[in-house]
């Protein structure tokens, strides 16, 4: 089964404070996704990457960074965490090519909690 | 750009019976993808059931299938025989068919909570 995993189910930081959410997955997957989820809103794409050290922006990248070094591994960087930053965070990765078109492999969510 | 809509934030059903759950979307594109998503209490995001916009024929999986009216813009959920283990938040969620190198982004719509009662 693939796996996709994210290093807390829990956070709870301090504006300003710089944040790292970190996603690995184990299926050698190419694309990986950072979603955030707000009530009423759905899941909103942050950035994706398409390969090590490639990425793009989604809809609501602003205050965001993120970074892809070894494939399997991509972080997102809340540079100075706001307030307005606390949500679900969820991670999802897919292989590339056709085989894209069938799922999104997801992460158990990342809550975090900006005070 | 696409976009996909939710209109029932909250369902309910009582258990063995039948329930649907609402998506509309909107886009430009003529080959696409169509899914639904569910998210259990405190659980992760699996999929549901998967459509192709090109098959006419409507997609089953068990006791869950879909109503797809392309002209129509809509993409209902129908879960059948309801179990207590389907109370989750169902999401709705687009994907345009891209040629060449996929990324196979989503577009979701704003999730219906399901709960299903004894």
């Amino acid at each position: 089964d693939v796996k996709v995993t994210q290093s807390s189910r829990y956070l709870v930081k301090r504006t300003g404070e710089k944040v790292f959410l970190e996603c690995v997955q184990d299926m050698d997957h190419e694309n990986m996704f950072w979603y955030r989820q707000d009530p009423g809103l759905g899941l909103r794409l942050i950035y994706f990457s398409y390969d090590v050290k490639m990425k793009e922006k989604g809809d609501i990248p602003e205050g965001y960074s993120v970074s892809r070094e070894k494939k399997e591994r991509f972080s997102l960087i809340l540079e100075s965490a706001s307030t307005n930053q606390t949500s679900m965070y969820l991670c999802a990765s897919t292989p590339t090519g056709r085989e894209a078109h069938y799922e999104q492999y997801f992460g158990p969510g990342t809550r975090l909690t900006v005070t | 750009a696409q976009t996909v809509t939710q209109s029932q934030p909250e369902m309910s059903v009582q258990e063995a019976e039948t329930v649907t759950l609402s998506c509309t979307y909107d886009t430009s594109e003529s080959n696409y993808y169509l899914f639904w998503y569910k998210q259990p209490p405190s659980r992760q995001m699996i999929l549901v059931i998967r459509q192709e916009a090109y098959k006419q024929q409507n997609a089953t999986e068990n006791r869950f299938s879909v109503n797809f009216q392309k002209a129509a813009k809509s993409f209902s959920l129908k879960i059948s025989d309801s179990q207590l283990g389907d109370t989750a938040m169902y999401f709705c969620a687009f994907m345009k068919r891209a040629g060449g190198t996929s990324y196979g982004k989503l577009t979701f719509g704003q999730g219906t909570i399901l709960t299903v009662h004894p």
